[in-house]
Order: structure tokens, then sequence, then C-alpha cells
């Protein structure tokens, strides 16, 4: 399989453990995206990088929050101290090279987040 | 920043019609959109992209755009019962950017 793959699946944690999540993108594309999905919601984004510069981030991305992708390939996204409103989908796209209009995003399955 | 629009549904149609999703957006230097399918407990799949005013055909899917009323629209010919899902609506956060705003998606229901 040659697309996005994240990990893990699914996470249940206690309130105020730290959760790290990984992914995977297609293996040509150089931009990843993070975005976090609520039920009955669409996709909230999150972070992006080109390569391993984390060029946006969102305001939604708390102080709690942080995203890496050190050498351009994997990204990791870690949460420290969950609140329960922390519980989410959180998915995972990348985009192959091209111009800022042209930038068709392929998502992965997702990591689903439990905050107990 | 952009808004993306949608009405939540459900769009119910008959086996065999044509599906038409709609989706209405906020800035008007947007330059492309996008459609994802969203299976229950799935992940978004893109299904369409529209870089420019008109329509654009793939299989039994027509994306058409509408700069000018700022309206974007996804029809389905000969739906399906697998078709059903909820179609959720993407466009650029503001012009330049890649990060995307998604509408709150679309339900449709094929009744057989």
């Amino acid at each position: 399989d040659t697309g996005v793959s994240q990990n893990p699946r699914h996470k249940i944690t206690k309130r105020g453990q730290n959760v790290t999540f990984r992914c995977d993108p297609i293996s040509e594309h150089n931009r990843l995206y993070w975005y976090r999905q609520t039920l009955g919601q669409g996709p909230e984004f999150l972070t992006y990088f080109q390569n391993e510069a984390q060029l946006e981030k969102s305001r939604l991305l708390s102080d709690r929050f942080s995203a890496e992708r050190p050498k351009g390939s994997f990204s990791t996204l870690e949460i420290q101290r969950t609140e329960q409103g922390d519980s989410a989908m959180y998915l995972c796209a990348s985009s192959p090279p091209g111009v800022a209009g042209q930038n068709e995003q392929f998502f992965g399955p997702g990591t689903r987040l439990t905050v107990l | 920043q952009k808004e993306v629009e949608q009405n939540s549904g459900p769009l119910s149609v008959p086996e065999g019609a044509i599906a038409s999703l709609n989706c209405t957006y906020s800035d008007r230097g947007s330059q492309s959109f996008f459609w994802y399918r969203q299976y229950s407990g799935k992940s978004p799949e893109l299904i369409m992209f529209i870089y420019s005013n008109g329509d654009k055909e793939d299989g039994r899917f027509t994306a058409q755009l509408n700069k000018a009323s700022q309206y974007v629209s996804l029809l389905i010919r000969d739906s399906q019962p697998s078709d059903s899902a909820t179609y959720l609506c993407a466009g650029p956060m503001d012009t330049g950017r890649r990060a995307l705003t998604f509408g709150s998606g679309t339900r449709l229901q094929v009744q057989p």
C-alpha cells in the first residue's frame, strides 16, 4: 500500500497523559498536513510542513501540541497533558510538489483519540 | 480566512438519479476547490478537484465552479447506494496558502 499511513489507529488515554501519533506520507510527497476532525464537522487545519520546515500553524494548535518532521519524511504530532476536549480524529494528509493553487491532499486513515 | 458552507442534509435521492451537492464560499479570490467523500468512521477520500471556472467531468462525477456567484457544486450521475456518504467541499484557507478549509459536509443517502 503506497498511501498515507498513520499509527496508532486508535488511542485511549487518561486526562493529563501525553500521546504521540505518527504519520508516514506518500513517498514522493514533500508536503504534509495535520488536521483534526470531530463528529459532524469537517477537518480543521492544525499545521503544515514542506519538507522538514513547519510553514503554517493554526491558532488551534495550543502550546500543548507540537509537531515535527525532522528528516522531511515521517511526522509526529504530540499532545501533552491531554484534555477531554482533545478527543477527536487526527488526520494526516500529504500532497506532491506543485504550485500553491494545485494542491490535492490525500488523507491517511486517521488516529482516533479518546481522552477519558 | 475563507469560509466554506454546505447544507448538512441528508440529501436523499433514488438509485439511478442525479445527486446535486452544493457549496458556497466567502473568498472571491479562491482559485481551487476539492470534493472529498467520507464514509462513516473513515477518513476523507479525494474524488474531484477543480481549478478554473466551468465544469470538470470524471466518470459519473461533474464538478462545477462559478466564481462570480462564489458557488461550487458536485453532480453525481446514476447514483448508487455505494455513493451514500458525507461529501466535503474544501478550498484554500486564504489565497496562496496550502492549508485547506472544509465545509461541514453534506450527507447523501441513495435509496435502492
